[in-house]
């Protein structure tokens, strides 16, 4: 049973439509809630750390928050730059040293 | 800083030969993980080290596969024999601190025929 869920599997925006992706997690003990972004071709880039419930980060157009079960990733008008795989990854007390990802949500923002 | 370096970036092989996966972490990372990337498992990890000593290989799919960290900058992933089943891509990642985030390298394109 996956620990991580992502969803939607894909999602396809106009430009400036904003939206919300959604990381769901079954783990207790969660030590830490990290979001990164892959491009094509590339090594996930790392984006945000979550900590604590009701904790929320900012970035440009991205804002990550997050709750006892889920994590969302608020894209507020997206451009087409943003698109990309979101990939969302926990740290929790079973897990030792490792982090455990979800498979992803591949944004595609058009013009 | 350079970031993770990984080489080669692409390799294609035969079934049957060896093939070896180098990375060079991040200086001053003492954790360095090994993951691979397919479209249905998405990324799944495979081993990770802590000032080089191999800490948990449990995601190791089987003995064909092997890993070692002989000092603090380098490490090798190495398929042997390889399979087709092993087409994947392949990330070295290191962190500073145990939990913490991870940095990765641009992977490793291995695609076996």
């Amino acid at each position: 049973e996956d620990q991580v869920t992502q969803s939607p599997e894909a999602l396809r925006l106009q430009e400036g439509e904003s939206s919300s992706l959604n990381c769901s997690y079954t783990v207790s003990g969660l030590r830490g809630l990290f979001w990164y972004r892959q491009d094509p071709g590339k090594g996930p880039e790392f984006l945000f750390t979550l900590y604590s419930a009701g904790e929320e980060k900012e970035k440009e157009r991205l804002k990550a928050t997050l709750t006892k079960k889920e994590s969302f990733l608020h894209i507020t008008a997206p451009k087409p730059e943003d698109s990309a795989t979101y990939l969302c990854a926990v740290h929790y007390s079973n897990s030792g040293y490792a982090l455990n990802f979800g498979k992803g949500t591949s944004l595609l923002v058009t013009p | 800083d350079a970031g993770v370096i990984q080489s080669p970036r692409h390799e294609v092989t035969e079934m049957g030969q060896e093939v070896t996966l180098r990375c060079k972490p991040i200086s001053g990372h003492d954790y360095l993980f090994w993951y691979r990337q397919t479209m249905m498992r998405g990324l799944e990890l495979l081993i990770y080290f802590n000032n080089n000593v191999p800490i948990d290989d449990s995601g190791m799919p089987e003995d064909r596969f092997s890993a070692k960290m002989p000092n603090a900058s380098f490490s090798t992933l190495k398929i042997q024999p390889s399979e087709p089943r092993d087409s994947a891509v392949y990330f070295c990642a290191s962190s500073p601190l145990p939990g913490d985030t991870q940095y990765f390298g641009p992977g490793t394109r291995l695609t076996v025929l």
